[in-house]
């Protein structure tokens, strides 16, 4: 079962806008991590955000996190057509757990050039 | 490129009939965790090895079985398809002591 949703399900920008996307959560979590796929490709590995941490950036992403709410939010500045794709969050637990991500229902991302 | 390896690409089978993905991880990673992803249900864990063993086990049906091999890579075997079971499998390492997860390019299972 997935651990929690994302919204929006779809998002349609025009190039250099910003793009935010949600994620929410149900159990503790021993970090977040966001992935973006390619029409139905391998999945890669954007950033990774701690369960004791707030907020992170690489480049033009930046993620928050709040435990207390149990959600995330992924920005992405500034956005290029080359950023078309599906983006998911996963949590990870900890624990015997260790490494097993557990994925929402992701967000489709289109940039308009 | 993730260094994952996954093969076949893809693969369109019957009904009833069994298959075999293969799985190589990234030089020098020992755990291996096998996704399905489908429309309905999304991206779910199937199982974990880590260095030859069982480490966990999600949402995997007893008719799927995997394994992982003393030179690190791993098979998941699907049988007695049934339509339901065509999806994208997906495998990916994670270094020891790391999370971030290193994924495949996947295998399209299509079931006729």
């Amino acid at each position: 079962s997935q651990q929690g949703e994302e919204d929006p399900q779809a998002l349609s920008i025009q190039e250099g806008e910003n793009a935010t996307m949600n994620c929410s959560y149900k159990t503790s979590i021993n970090n977040l991590q966001w992935y973006r796929q390619n029409s139905g490709r391998g999945l890669v590995h954007l950033i990774l955000i701690r369960s004791n941490e707030r907020e992170k950036h690489s480049g033009r992403l930046r993620v928050t996190l709040d435990t207390s709410k149990k959600s995330s939010s992924l920005l992405i500045t500034a956005s290029r057509a080359a950023d078309t794709a599906s983006y998911f969050c996963a949590t990870e637990s900890g624990g015997t757990s260790y490494g097993k991500l557990t994925f929402g229902q992701g967000t489709i991302l289109t940039v308009h050039p | 490129d993730s260094g994952v390896t996954q093969t076949p690409k893809h693969l369109i089978t019957a009904t009833g009939q069994r298959v075999t993905l293969r799985c190589s991880p990234r030089s020098g990673d020992l755990s291996v965790y096998w996704y399905q992803q489908s429309l309905d249900q999304g991206l779910q864990f199937l199982i974990q090895y880590y260095n030859g063993e069982e480490r966990a086990k999600g949402n995997i049906l007893e008719r799927f079985s995997a394994q992982q091999f003393p030179d690190l890579h791993s098979e998941l075997n699907l049988s007695s398809l049934e339509l339901g079971d065509s999806a994208l499998y997906f495998c990916a390492s994670i270094r020891e002591g790391n999370t971030e997860a290193f994924f495949g390019q996947g295998t399209r299972l299509t079931v006729v």
